[in-house]
């Protein structure tokens, strides 16, 4: 399995971007990458998921360089209930739905 | 659609005895995965059920068990607990193939006294 490593803690203010990266030096071929976001006391919640390039929704984009061993979430024009713990995840392409999860990285978002 | 339910979300144990808690998925869903979350270990994978077996199993000692019946719901048991249980148990479902996303419940306290 790919471990991740990303900043324990974040800092931002209300309406700036806020860029998390997460390295995953030992992603395989078929692995994709997972972000979640979680607020206390509540499960986490799916926020984007990519294999390559970039992604984009309606919340977030997902930038992934081409040698895949890092990603970075980007979060536009955050506000005050983005304050959360966001998880970067490596899904291993096999039999089964086993997520292992980090540390996270703990997103003050400040007035 | 309705979203993965989790009952009962707040419980309170003494040590040695037993609890079972339930998880209702997502329509449709057919896999279940059980989560454990503590503030020493963080977020630890317990199992998956899909289509009512086992597919994967973390590393948690046979106390802990569960089972998924042919609705898809599935339930958690934990036998004689112990203090070091108290934790949010967290499930979440998903259709079941290997890249499908994962939706979490709001997770069931336990507290073990």
């Amino acid at each position: 399995l790919a471990k991740t490593t990303q900043p324990i803690s974040m800092d931002s203010y209300e309406g700036q971007e806020v860029n998390i990266t997460c390295s995953h030096n030992n992603i395989a071929t078929n692995d994709y990458i997972t972000w979640y976001q979680q607020f206390p006391s509540q499960g986490p919640r799916f926020i984007i998921q990519g294999y390559k390039t970039k992604v984009t929704n309606e919340v977030a984009s997902l930038f992934i360089p081409a040698d895949r061993k890092s990603s970075t979430l980007s979060l536009p024009r955050v506000s005050l209930s983005d304050t959360a713990v966001y998880y970067c995840l490596v899904k291993a392409l096999r039999a089964g739905n086993m997520l292992t999860f980090g540390g996270g990285t703990r997103l003050m978002v400040k007035p | 659609k309705a979203g993965v339910t989790q009952t009962p979300r707040y419980l309170i144990k003494t040590r040695g005895q037993q609890v079972t808690l339930s998880c209702s998925p997502i329509s449709g869903h057919r896999s279940v995965s059980w989560y454990q979350q503590t503030p020493g270990q963080g977020l630890q994978f317990l199992f998956e059920y899909f289509s009512e077996t086992q597919r994967n199993k973390g590393n948690f000692p046979g106390r802990f068990s569960g089972r998924q019946f042919s609705n898809s719901r599935s339930e958690m048991n934990v036998s004689t607990l112990e203090l070091g249980d108290s934790a949010l148990y967290l499930c979440a479902s998903s259709p079941g193939t290997q890249t499908d996303t994962q939706y979490f419940g709001p997770g069931t306290r336990l507290t073990v006294l």
